[in-house]
């Protein structure tokens, strides 16, 4: 199994819609979630952390599920420039220290007019 | 707002010579870090650094890499022979606190090793 596992996408949905992404990871021992956002052949650009009692930033939600080891980002009224990969990242203790992120592969958006 | 910040953004080299990267972390950070991606890959981590020393290293980090903070604001990545599977993306990251903190990357070195 994956380490941090997210449908590849890619999701293509008009101006205004609300679009949702899942992801799963695979240890249980995880401490800290976040989604990131990255644009074509750049850095990784923090959109937000994510916390158990779930939280919001304008029209972005994230969720997490521990026992199900499960986090989700929901976009609501989706831009033009909402078009990116999201990633979904985990810091935990994989092998060692908990300092060490892993990334999923990332879900395309494509958002046209 | 503070950034990170790399030099060079690329970097042409040929098969087996020695490349450092360079980066500038937040200022006030205590942690840094090194990932690479590969292009149409997902990111990796290869080494956190703290305290002038590392803290973790991941597999792909063996003995053709190394770390450095050579002064109190750049923090180095070199690789002393590189491959040509060494070509990808390589990010600098830096955060405030160890555990569960927020990372901020750079704007990445586009390393090309021919």
């Amino acid at each position: 199994r994956k380490e941090v596992e997210q449908d590849p996408g890619p999701f293509n949905v008009p101006e205004g819609a609300t679009v949702a992404f899942n992801c799963t990871y695979s240890n249980s021992a995880s401490q800290s979630f976040f989604w990131y956002r990255q644009d074509c052949r750049k850095e990784p650009k923090l959109l937000m952390s994510v916390y158990s009692s779930g939280n919001e930033d304008g029209r972005f939600t994230a969720q997490l599920n521990r026992a199900s080891q499960y986090i989700s980002l929901l976009i609501r009224d989706s831009k033009l420039s909402d078009s990116a990969t999201y990633l979904c990242v985990v810091n935990g203790k994989f092998s060692g220290g908990y300092n060490k992120l892993i990334f999923g592969a990332g879900t395309r958006l494509a958002v046209h007019p | 707002e503070p950034e990170v910040t790399q030099t060079p953004s690329h970097q042409v080299t040929q098969m087996g010579q020695e490349v450092i990267l360079r980066c500038v972390p937040i200022s006030n950070h205590l942690y840094f870090y090194w990932y690479r991606q590969i292009l149409g890959q997902k990111v990796e981590f290869l080494v956190s650094f703290y305290n002038n020393e590392i803290s973790e290293k991941s597999e792909i980090f063996d003995d053709q890499f190394s770390v450095e903070r050579p002064d109190g604001s750049n923090f180095t990545l070199k690789i002393r022979s590189t491959k040509l599977e060494d070509s990808a993306m390589y990010f600098c990251a830096s955060s405030e606190e160890y555990q569960g903190s927020e990372q901020y990357f750079g704007p990445g070195t586009r390393l090309t090793v021919t």
